[in-house]
């Protein structure tokens, strides 16, 4: 199984400024997601990051948002750009490593409350 | 499409009771189900997983799920619950990409809440 830090694990954010959430791995990984989870709501995928290419975007999510970075098989970073209140999520960090077919790994969420 | 809809938004139940979280989900072709379950304020953890054989499968806590591939469904159950299964519980579907990875497709939720 594969152990999952993010950071920063909550933050409070001022409207239109922009926030870095780091996902740390304890191995390396080919795919990395990042989730979206929404006051109250279920996890919604944001993108897929794959280590050497351009992250994938799901429907409504864009890289100006949400840029990604993906420089080695164990780190990934996501950027919430121009923040609104409306961005005041639990962003989650997940991996699938590969031993089992399905299952994913998640980290504990970074919490981002926008004022 | 794939899809996962689950039934309850909140079951609420009383300690040592049992309990069943409903699932159906739709997909034109095979999938890989999931339940995971999120303590406050916490990540993301697997109850259990149905990938194939037997169509009951255990999982962690005494939790257990029945694939039924007639109804579409994969529904969750214990039969005696304690106060510490207190968490929201997500049912998830898998699509497998040719890329062999795989993405998880979440259902709504559904919060238990276990009272003494």
């Amino acid at each position: 199984s594969a152990v999952i830090s993010q950071k920063p694990s909550r933050d409070i954010c001022q409207r239109g400024t922009s926030l870095t959430i780091q996902c740390q791995v304890d191995s390396q990984v080919t795919m990395m997601f990042w989730y979206r989870q929404q006051p109250g709501q279920s996890l919604t995928l944001i993108a897929t990051a794959n280590q050497g290419s351009e992250a994938t975007y799901e429907s409504g999510f864009v890289i100006d948002k949400f840029p990604i970075s993906r420089p080695n098989l164990t780190f990934s970073t996501l950027t919430v750009s121009n923040m609104s209140p409306e961005d005041s999520s639990i962003y989650l960090c997940s991996v699938d490593d590969g031993e089992v077919a399905g299952e994913l790994f998640f980290g504990e969420g970074s919490r981002l409350t926008v004022l | 499409a794939q899809s996962v809809t689950q039934l309850d938004s909140q079951v609420p139940v009383f300690e040592e009771a049992p309990v069943e979280l409903r699932c159906n989900y739709s997909s034109s072709v095979s999938v890989y189900l999931f339940w995971y379950v999120q303590y406050p304020n916490q990540g993301l953890q697997l109850l259990l997983k149905y990938l194939s054989g037997s169509t009951l499968v255990k999982g962690i806590n005494g939790f257990e799920a029945e694939f039924n591939k007639s109804q579409t469904s994969f529904h969750l159950r214990k039969p005696s619950v304690h106060i510490s299964d207190t968490a929201e519980y997500f049912c998830a579907v898998s699509l497998r990409f040719s890329g062999g990875y795989n993405k998880l497709i979440f259902g709504a939720g559904t919060r238990l809440a276990v009272h003494p």
